[in-house]
């Protein structure tokens, strides 16, 4: 079974602070997906990237897939409160068919 | 536009009382999933269709089954549910995009077993 371990699993900082979570696994996956949920919804799909050593921007976060293609991280700049929520590294497997998530990073921002 | 749609939000049933949880997409994606979520826990996939294609996972309990009627619509059935399996529902699709494959969720369904 491929496993995503995600780290940190929790992580609370004030507003305004730099931040990175982590995704990493021993197998090699052809694409990865970072999600994010808020409390009681579903998860959101922020980014999926593709290319080893690929780096993606999406605002104030920005993403990047190893090299290997067997880790990803998430990196925000100035968080706000609003960033806070539960965030998912996600890759299929089994065919392409069956999502495997990573353990998952609760983050909170507080004023 | 809601893309993957589940309803209720939220559902309250009774220990023991059968409950069904529905899912509607209008992507037309072949595949469809349900997964469960326990608070601040990673979501656990039950099954998933791929079109009429069936797959269980291992350690889903038999308490859990699953219809898929058509490409649209994937629904839940908890036969006779415990306090254990007070959750979020989140029901997801996927399509392949390139060369790599993309997925979707609805809002989830928080269910309350009283």
């Amino acid at each position: 079974t491929q496993l995503l371990e995600q780290s940190p699993q929790f992580l609370s900082i004030q507003e305004g602070e730099n931040l990175t979570v982590y995704c990493n696994s021993s197998s090699v996956f052809s694409s990865l997906q970072w999600y994010r949920q808020e409390p009681g919804e579903g998860p959101v799909l922020l980014v999926t990237v593709v290319t080893g050593g690929e780096v993606k921007k999406l605002k104030r976060l920005t993403f990047q897939f190893g090299d290997a293609r067997k880790d990803s991280s998430l990196h925000i700049t100035a968080a706000q409160p609003g960033d806070t929520g539960l965030y998912l590294c996600v890759s299929f497997t089994g065919g392409g068919n069956k999502l495997t998530f990573g353990t998952g990073t609760q983050l909170k921002v507080e004023l | 536009d809601a893309m993957v749609i589940q309803n209720p939000r939220y559902q309250v049933t009774q220990f023991g009382k059968p409950v069904t949880l529905s899912c509607s997409q209008t992507l037309n994606h072949n595949v469809m999933y349900w997964y469960q979520q326990k608070s601040s826990q990673a979501p656990k996939l039950l099954f998933h269709y791929y079109d009429k294609d069936f797959n269980n996972e291992a350690d889903t309990p038999d308490n859990f089954q699953s219809r898929r009627p058509n490409t649209s619509f994937c629904f839940l059935d908890i036969r006779s549910p415990g306090l254990g399996d007070a959750a979020m529902y989140l029901c997801a699709t996927s399509r392949v995009r390139d060369r790599y494959t993309e997925a979707f969720f609805g809002q989830g369904t928080r269910l309350t077993v009283v």
